[in-house]
């Protein structure tokens, strides 16, 4: 199993450009979700999805969109680009939610930077 | 609603020293807790984790014991190496997955 993959593993974007940053897992993963990693605060959850079909919002949803149209994929689209957007994303997986004992397995991160 | 709070950092420690990284939870029902590491560029790594009270989850010489009469998750080790510098992320897993906000660990030769 090649687990969470993520691409690309580094990206530089102009102020106002628009990207999706892919996220695919191959263990057959309901939940899935994407993460923030920024300097001194951890880990914030941006968008998550209990299933094909069904995303819901995290922490800091605002300028993300997310889609889930298979088991396998889920990507993160930045609409307009901001510099506040410079961070670290990670997506991870997990089997399940329910009934929340299993762990989330992650990715290697994309390193985004905003100018 | 549900929290995971666990100790600043950095700790700077001499190798083969003591590790205790504290980290307490809040949390409604009976949630997972985890111990994630995460090296220099790289992604979260599960280290370690418990399902239930009064279980200790362990690897790679790390221990954590579930203690719910203090809502507590703390990371030990008994001797660090250099290998160990990392950021220790303490979890918790109810409705949603909960992360603390990371302590950074330095060992020193």
């Amino acid at each position: 199993n090649a687990g969470v993959t993520q691409t690309p593993k580094f990206q530089v974007l102009k102020t106002g450009q628009s990207m999706t940053l892919q996220c695919a897992q191959d263990m057959n993963h309901e939940y899935m979700s994407w993460y923030r990693q920024d300097p001194g605060m951890g880990l914030r959850l941006i968008h998550y999805s209990v299933g094909a079909g069904i995303t819901d919002q995290g922490e800091v949803p605002n300028g993300y969109n997310v889609s889930r149209s298979t088991t396998e994929d889920f990507p993160l689209r930045l609409l307009s680009a901001a510099p506040s957007q410079t961070s670290v994303y990670f997506c991870a997986s997990s089997y399940s939610m329910v009934p929340g004992r299993y762990e989330q397995y992650f990715g290697p991160g994309t390193r985004l930077t905003v100018t | 609603g549900d929290s995971v709070t666990q100790m600043e950092g950095p700790v700077t420690l001499s190798e083969e020293a003591f590790l205790t990284i504290n980290c307490t939870y809040t949390a409604t029902g009976y949630p997972s807790l985890f111990w994630y590491v995460q090296y220099p560029g790289e992604g979260l790594q599960l280290l370690l984790k418990a399902t239930k009270a009064d279980d200790k989850g362990s690897n790679k010489g790390f221990e954590a014991t579930y203690r719910k009469e203090t809502t507590s998750f703390h990371l030990e080790k008994g001797s660090v190496q250099v290998s160990d510098s990392a950021v220790y992320f303490c979890a918790l897993s109810g409705n949603k997955f909960y992360f603390g906000s990371g302590t950074k660990l330095n060992v020193k030769p």
